[in-house]
């Protein structure tokens, strides 16, 4: 069956505009996350959507990122003004069933993002 | 907060060499364990996992075990191929959140 699915599979972006990225999750998941993996610091949390509510931004870095997710499916990161320390791999997963600590993410293939 | 500190990399081993991958945890209350791996041009997948104390994950020949006394979730395997040469992500998860805190990875290279 499909996976996770991401798009674009990279981007490249000039320091201070916008970019959106898409996140396709596994049909009948309800929860979806966005993570971040950058060389400096790892593999990040970003957010948590369960269903199309977000109860967990806390790893959102700044004002200029934010999320959202429409018919409890597709979600889609936006990054305004970017600057060239948001240059990653921004990974999405999804989870069929959220909030018990123990169950698998899928994780889709990444969209590397390059800010000059 | 919660934090996840795995050994530094790159693990540099010959075929049919045992594997420890170390993977020690901070977190408050009982968390899950994961080991998570990513293939050469691949996706981060699970490997294993254990929800609680004394567990152990197993999968393709990989075993990792629950150890709440030294908090850790060591990695091992008896004989490696060259085809799991990758990178290696020890991961934790709280109660009532599957919210992901990984380690820094650690790239395993395997050679004939």
């Amino acid at each position: 069956g499909a996976g996770v699915s991401q798009s674009p599979s990279n981007k490249v972006t000039e320091k201070g505009k916008d970019v959106e990225l898409r996140c396709d999750p596994i049909s009948g998941h309800t929860a979806l996350y966005w993570y971040r993996q950058s060389l400096g610091q790892g593999l990040e949390f970003l957010i948590y959507f369960q269903g199309n509510s977000a109860p967990d931004k806390s790893g959102l870095p700044s004002d200029r990122f934010s999320a959202e997710r429409t018919g409890g499916s597709v979600s889609t990161l936006t990054i305004q003004r970017t600057q060239q320390e948001d240059s990653a791999v921004y990974l999405c997963a999804s989870s069929p069933q959220p909030g018990t600590g123990y169950n698998e993410q899928f994780f889709g293939p990444g969209t590397r993002l390059t800010v000059l | 907060g919660d934090s996840v500190t795995q050994m530094e990399g790159p693990v540099t081993l010959s075929e049919e060499a045992f594997l420890t991958i170390n993977c020690t945890y901070t977190a408050t209350g009982y968390p899950s364990l994961f080991w998570y791996v990513q293939y050469p041009g691949e996706g981060l997948q699970l490997l294993l996992k254990a929800t609680k104390a004394d567990d152990k994950g197993s999968n393709k020949g990989f075993e990792a075990t629950y150890r709440k006394e030294t908090t850790s979730f060591h990695l091992e395997k008896g004989s490696v191929q060259v085809s799991d040469s990758a990178v290696y992500f020890c991961a934790l998860s709280g109660r009532n959140t599957d919210k992901l805190i990984f380690g820094t990875g650690t790239r395993l290279q395997v050679f004939p």
